[in-house]
């Protein structure tokens, strides 16, 4: 399966800043995900990253809040914008390797004070 | 919308007996089943996988089965080990969208 590596793997942020999440695959992947993970939740989708395209977000989720590149098929990043505490949580990046399944990194543990 | 849900948040367990952790999904066009172990501090981890033209899928001490009429899938745990301790999330995909949606997570307690 894929090895992700994502940055920075945690960060404490003031309010009102905005971090910028890497995610980098060793191999081409089609799809690439973006997950939050609240304290002591389950994962929720954020957005699909599309290669050369707009990210497709899910219910709740907007671009200008959680902008995503997708530049080419082994890297993302995923921006928080405009922080408040509210947005402390583990940010995931995932990917699917067909026949292989789905594949996690170790996430970006964010505090925002 | 689709959901995916666990019905037990927290099961506690002796060392040694075996473990069943239940999950139900409402998306009749699920066709792929994942369970996913986490440990504190790291991202899930694949544990076993299911496709919805099986109903029953063997790993080393684990076992997945899929019951498709009800919705529903379990994750069997043999011999269970302190190393077994962790939160465990069942996960559907549609085969029509591809994303992967997260049940809500049991934690499992290995008691010495």
């Amino acid at each position: 399966s894929a090895v992700i590596s994502q940055k920075p793997s945690r960060d404490i942020c003031q309010r009102g800043t905005s971090l910028t999440i890497q995610c980098q695959v060793d191999s081409q992947v089609t799809m690439m995900f973006w997950y939050r993970q609240q304290p002591g939740q389950s994962l929720t989708l954020i957005a699909t990253a599309n290669q050369g395209s707009e990210a497709t977000y899910e219910s709740g989720f907007v671009i200008d809040k959680f902008p995503i590149s997708r530049p080419n098929l082994t890297f993302s990043t995923l921006t928080v914008s405009n922080m408040s505490p509210e947005d402390s949580s583990i940010y995931l990046c995932s990917v699917e390797v067909a026949g292989k399944g789905y594949t996690f990194g170790s996430g970006t543990r964010l505090t925002v004070v | 919308g689709e959901s995916v849900g666990l019905h037990l948040p927290t099961l506690s367990v002796q060392e040694g007996d075996n473990s069943i952790i239940n999950c139900a999904y409402s998306n009749s066009a699920s066709d792929y089943f994942i369970w996913y172990k986490q440990e504190s501090g790291k991202g899930p981890q694949f544990i076993i996988d299911i496709r919805s033209n099986m109903d029953k899928r063997q790993g080393q001490r684990v076992t997945v089965l899929l019951n498709k009429t009800v919705k529903h899938l379990s994750l069997q745990i043999a011999a269970t080990q302190p190393g077994d301790s962790a939160v465990y999330f069942c996960a559907a995909v549609s085969g029509n969208t591809g994303k992967l949606i997260f049940g809500q997570g049991t934690t499992l307690q290995v008691k010495p």
